[in-house]
Formats: C-alpha cells, sequence, structure tokens
C-alpha cells in the first residue's frame, strides 16, 4: 500500500527566507507525482506535477524536484512571501490495473511572517 | 476557461438523509475523480470516472456511489448520511485519466447533524 509522507508537519519563517518542504514515497512504481496548495477553507491549487521520467520542474519561485528510487521529491519555494503561507500537499499517481488513484500526504502547514 | 465548478458549495443534512453532489468538470476533460477530505483521516480517494465508466473506487462503504454523464459531469451521491460523513468533498478533472494533470474545485462540504 502507498504511503506518503510530509516533512515537517508545519513551518513557520520569516519574508525572504528560502525553503525547502519534503515528500516521501513508499512505493516507487508511480507515473507523477503532484504539489499542490491548499488555502483554509478553500480547494486544491495545482502547482507542478512531475512525470516519473522528470527529474525536476520549475514554476516561478517553485522548483520541485523528483528521486524515484529513492521516493523522494522537494519542493524549493525561493524568497517566500507572506501570500504564500498555506498547507502543501504532495500526491501521487499509482496507477493500478484500472484507472489510477492519488495518493495524498498530511502537507506541510506553512506560515510566512512579514 | 472555466474551472472545476461543484455545488452545492455548502449543506447541512441530518443523520439517515442522503445527498447528492454535482461536479461540472473543465472543458474537454473527461476524467473526474472525487476526494473526501477530513482533519483526521486527510485527503481520501473515492472513485474516478472515465467516460461514464468508472475505472477505479476507493475503500469506502456502498453507502457511496457516483456516476458520469455523457457530458463528462458527474455526481456522487451518499445514502444513509452518519455523523461521520461530515467532510468537504472534492471533485477534479484531468484531461487523461492515468498521467494527467489534476484540477481541484472548490468542494461542497457537507456537515451531518
Amino acid at each position: 500500500k502507498q504511503e506518503v509522507t510530509q516533512i515537517p508537519a508545519a513551518l513557520s519563517v520569516p519574508e525572504g527566507e528560502n525553503l525547502v518542504l519534503n515528500c516521501s514515497f513508499t512505493d516507487s512504481a508511480i507515473y507523477n507525482l503532484q504539489w499542490f496548495r491548499q488555502d483554509p477553507g478553500k480547494g486544491l491549487t495545482s502547482l507542478l506535477l512531475i512525470q516519473s521520467s522528470q527529474r525536476e520542474q520549475t514554476s516561478g519561485r517553485l522548483n520541485a524536484s523528483l528521486d524515484k528510487s529513492s521516493g523522494r521529491s522537494t519542493l524549493y519555494i525561493a524568497a517566500s512571501q507572506p501570500g504564500d503561507s498555506a498547507t502543501y500537499l504532495c500526491a501521487v499517481r499509482l496507477v493500478e490495473t484500472s484507472g489510477s488513484r492519488l495518493t495524498f500526504g498530511e502537507g506541510t502547514q506553512l506560515t510566512v511572517n512579514p | 476557461k472555466a474551472g472545476v465548478t461543484q455545488t452545492p458549495r455548502y449543506l447541512i443534512k441530518t443523520r439517515g438523509q442522503q445527498v447528492t453532489l454535482s461536479c461540472s468538470p473543465i472543458s474537454g476533460h473527461r476524467s473526474v475523480s472525487w476526494y473526501q477530505q477530513t482533519p483526521g483521516q486527510g485527503l481520501q480517494f473515492l472513485f474516478e470516472y472515465f467516460s461514464e465508466t468508472q475505472r477505479n473506487k476507493g475503500n469506502f462503504p456502498g453507502r457511496f456511489s457516483g456516476r458520469q454523464f455523457s457530458n463528462s459531469r458527474s455526481e456522487m451521491n451518499v445514502s444513509t448520511l452518519e455523523l461521520g460523513d461530515s467532510a468537504l468533498y472534492l471533485c477534479a478533472s484531468s484531461l487523461q485519466s492515468s498521467t494527467g494533470e489534476l484540477f481541484f474545485g472548490e468542494g461542497s462540504r457537507l456537515t451531518v447533524l
């Protein structure tokens, strides 16, 4: 059974700091990994999608890496801003015999202080 | 381009009742999946539909069911509601079933009293 773990569970940093969020998964036979952010009471916003054949993806101040063999992904946020405060979730897509499903981690709650 | 639309956004039901939630995917997306989010269990997969066929089902009791229509819109139904069904129900759509990026709606928050 695929398990996804995110460390740390919560993180508080001053504005402007660079930071790294970690995600690990137990089954390396994945199709892809996706990072999301969730604001309180809201749905999930897709940040980055990394296919299993890729090593990293970048979007603006965000960079996500994937090491499938070791079952790890990191989300790097450069020059953090108060607007980055949210819960960040990673999810892996394990293709089963029919269809596919996302398995989510518990999330990292990020607070960026002005 | 409109995103994933879920209705209703909020609803309150009592135990024993049933509820139907609706999801309209992004135009052109044929895959729709549903997730339940609770503080204790996090995000858990309910089911996935592609071209009106259920392709995958999570580990939920038979009280949870769903369907997809020919226009890719999807509904999920929960019968005989229990207090533990209180949750945020999220719908996601993607262009492709297996490898596509998932886009989520704002969710339907269900409270069971």
